[in-house]
């Protein structure tokens, strides 16, 4: 049963809009999520990461929510652009859970399209 | 050369061979993954190693043998494998096992291997 689920495989967005890419989680005991952005040919790159004593982490033109009792987070580009377009990934973890808090839980990822 | 490097990039190989996938990491961290990326499924963590130490087997098959010489090197050893195991196998590594931002994983740009 996936525990990290990013229910749409792909998403084509116009450059300058925003690109809103969705996660939802199933375990209660995660409590640090992160986003990893990666291209062809690439291994996956960090990107942005959250705490779940926050609801909301802004880096530059990224933003992740955090909605801890929907279970649910999100990835906001504003204004994306066309290197933004790559598959992008959603992580959690039980950090503070004790052995194998360091296991990051990976959803299956979402295409982003940034068409110019 | 700075990162994580992974060789090879490619490899094909036959139920019966013997094969070696190699990683280095350039970046002064303590632990080193194995994950595999199978088509259509999230990554899976396989193997982890902090100071050289195996500290998690995700419940491996044996024909799957990691070896860590040092904190810079991370080794899988490929044995006897089946058609399934084709995948994108990506070597990481990090600060420390915390997962934090301050130790984010960094990843390589992975082997894809191809099992006949």
């Amino acid at each position: 049963d996936q525990q990290v689920k990013q229910n749409s495989p792909s998403l084509s967005v116009q450059e300058g809009r925003i690109s809103i890419l969705n996660c939802d989680y199933t375990n209660s005991m995660f409590d640090y999520f992160l986003w990893y952005k990666k291209y062809p040919a690439e291994g996956p790159t960090f990107l942005i990461s959250i705490s779940s004593i926050k609801d909301k982490n802004e880096d530059g033109r990224f933003t992740v929510f955090l909605n801890k009792s929907a279970k649910h987070l999100s990835l906001h580009i504003v204004p994306s652009q066309p290197g933004d377009s790559a598959v992008y990934f959603c992580a959690a973890t039980a950090s503070y859970s004790g052995a194998g808090s360091y296991q990051l839980t990976f959803g299956k990822g979402t295409k982003l399209s940034v068409i110019p | 050369e700075t990162g994580v490097t992974q060789t090879p990039r490619h490899l094909v190989m036959g139920m019966t061979n013997k094969k070696s996938l190699k990683c280095e990491q350039h970046l002064g961290h303590n632990a080193m993954y194995w994950y595999k990326q199978s088509a259509k499924k999230p990554l899976e963590l396989m193997f982890v190693y902090n100071f050289k130490e195996q500290t998690e087997n995700n419940s491996v098959p044996s024909r799957f043998s990691p070896e860590c010489p040092n904190s810079s090197h991370l080794f899988l050893h490929l044995h006897t494998l089946q058609p399934e195991d084709s995948a994108l196998y990506l070597c990481a590594s990090s600060q420390d096992l915390s997962l934090h931002d301050n130790s984010p994983l960094h990843f390589g740009n992975g082997t894809r291997l191809t099992v006949t």
